[in-house]
């Protein structure tokens, strides 16, 4: 049973362009989350969504970023028109159902922006 | 608003030696509580977890924590560490009912275990 896989490893954007991040969940978790690590820092809470549905954003910056997690297929979470400040490891994790009792991480995506 | 703070931001520590690593929250309901290790250039992985029960848990590795609820203090602890534990702790809360699953990390300690 895959774990929580995420990609790419590694992301180069240049500023302005598009950063799109996958993530696929464990088989059988339909939860998923989406944390930001910016450097030196711990990990902050983006977003949390369900299938089809975002289900708490308090965490996403208002403007540039988007996250989805359609019926089919894996998580997105989509940063336009990046800026050097978005240069972050990104961290998404699965669960079976709602939870307060954790879940596992992926091994996050670090994106670059130059 | 709910917050984690661990104590340290860098520990450099002799093999064999003691560890311990401090993280308070402010909190005052019910919380879940969580520590996780990430090695350098890989993910996050759990090391131990409290819900209730016996408030000394013990984790993979040797590792152990204490959950204090009066201090609301959740410290790790190690009575001999290795080289091979040096990586960067993360002490993470989550509130009991908050079905939501957000967990609030704190800032990371960066240990340096020395051979």
């Amino acid at each position: 049973n895959a774990g929580v896989m995420q990609n790419p490893r590694h992301l180069v954007r240049r500023r302005g362009q598009e950063a799109r991040l996958r993530c696929s969940p464990m088989k059988g978790h339909s939860h998923v989350y989406w944390y930001r690590q910016l450097p030196e820092e711990g990990l902050k809470f983006m977003v949390y969504l369900q299938k089809e549905n975002i289900i708490d954003e308090s965490g996403m910056p208002k403007e540039r970023f988007s996250a989805e997690f359609p019926k089919e297929g894996p998580s997105i979470l989509r940063i336009q028109q990046v800026v050097r400040g978005d240069s972050a490891a990104y961290f998404c994790a699965s669960s079976p159902t709602a939870t307060d009792r954790g879940y596992t991480f992926g091994s996050g995506t670090r994106l670059t922006v130059v | 608003a709910q917050s984690v703070s661990q104590h340290n931001h860098h520990v450099i520590l002799s093999e064999a030696a003691s560890l311990e690593l401090g993280c308070n929250y402010s909190y005052g309901g019910t919380v879940n509580l969580f520590w996780y290790v990430q090695y350098p250039g890989q993910h996050l992985q759990l090391l131990l977890k409290y819900f209730s029960g016996d408030p000394l848990v013990k984790g993979i590795k040797g590792f152990e924590a204490e959950f204090i609820k009066s201090k609301f203090s959740f410290n790790l602890r190690k009575p001999s560490v290795q080289w091979s534990d040096t990586a960067e702790y993360f002490c993470a809360v989550a509130r009991v009912g908050n079905q939501g699953g957000k967990l609030i990390f704190g800032q990371g300690t960066e240990l340096s275990v020395k051979p």
